[in-house]
């Protein structure tokens, strides 16, 4: 079964719109991180935004919040006032503390975001 | 400060070949990895460190090998290139870092090609 899921494979908004990119995560450890990575076309990662499994609150970070839903196990990407340059990949990783991972990072297979003037 | 740093940036290999990348990080960083990202497929980790001298398997080791000599580079070896290792490559770092978990900190990576 995927650790990661991102359903959206490719996604439109119009400039200065939100956007929420999903992504939903399996996992049995209860410490567990979730990141956001934005991969432009020029090909580097980019860390957006983090979230503790133990966080109380949603991170968020500018216009780049995470909408942590953990009974559904969701972590989505919510994006503010959307801008040209933000179309890019965008992917969603866990690293598990206990888990099989073995601490190490699992991605998503991403969502293609494209910004429309 | 460079951070996270690759070389080559681009190769293209024949079938069999054989090569090194080399990955070097100035944070002093516990903590490497080596990637592949292919269409459609996300990242996979390869191999990774823990520390200087150790080194470990990931989701897709085979067909690599990696050593990690000193603790700012991390190179990853292919010993007989497939067409199959066609791919981007990415390396990272990370350390336990208050607030953002085992943040990454990825190099900006190597475009290989094998014919």
């Amino acid at each position: 079964a995927q650790k990661i899921t991102q359903t959206q494979p490719g996604m439109f908004v119009q400039e200065k719109e939100a956007v929420t990119l999903d992504c939903t995560y399996d996992t049995s450890d209860p410490s567990y991180g979730l990141f956001w990575y934005k991969q432009p076309s020029s090909g580097e990662m980019i860390f957006l935004i983090y979230q503790g499994s133990y966080d109380q609150q949603n991170a968020t970070e500018g216009r780049y919040s995470l909408n942590f839903q953990k009974a559904r196990k969701s972590a989505n990407l919510v994006i503010s006032a959307s801008q040209l340059g933000d179309s890019a990949m965008y992917f969603c990783a866990m690293r598990e503390a206990y888990g099989g991972s073995q601490g190490n990072l699992i991605f998503g297979k991403g969502t293609k975001l494209s910004v429309k003037p | 400060n460079a951070g996270v740093t690759q070389t080559p940036k681009f190769r293209v290999l024949k079938t069999g070949q054989s090569m090194t990348l080399l990955c070097a990080q100035d944070m002093n960083h516990e903590y490497m990895y080596w990637y592949r990202q292919d269409p459609g497929m996300g990242l996979r980790l390869i191999h990774y460190s823990v520390g200087e001298g150790t080194t470990a398997k990931g989701e897709v080791p085979d067909g690599y090998n990696v050593s990690r000599l000193k603790k700012q580079n991390f190179l990853l070896g292919l010993e007989s290139a497939a067409p199959s290792q066609t791919s981007v490559y990415f390396c990272a770092s990370s350390y336990a870092r208050l607030g953002r978990g085992y943040e990454q900190y990825f190099g900006p990576g190597t475009r290989l090609t094998v014919t």
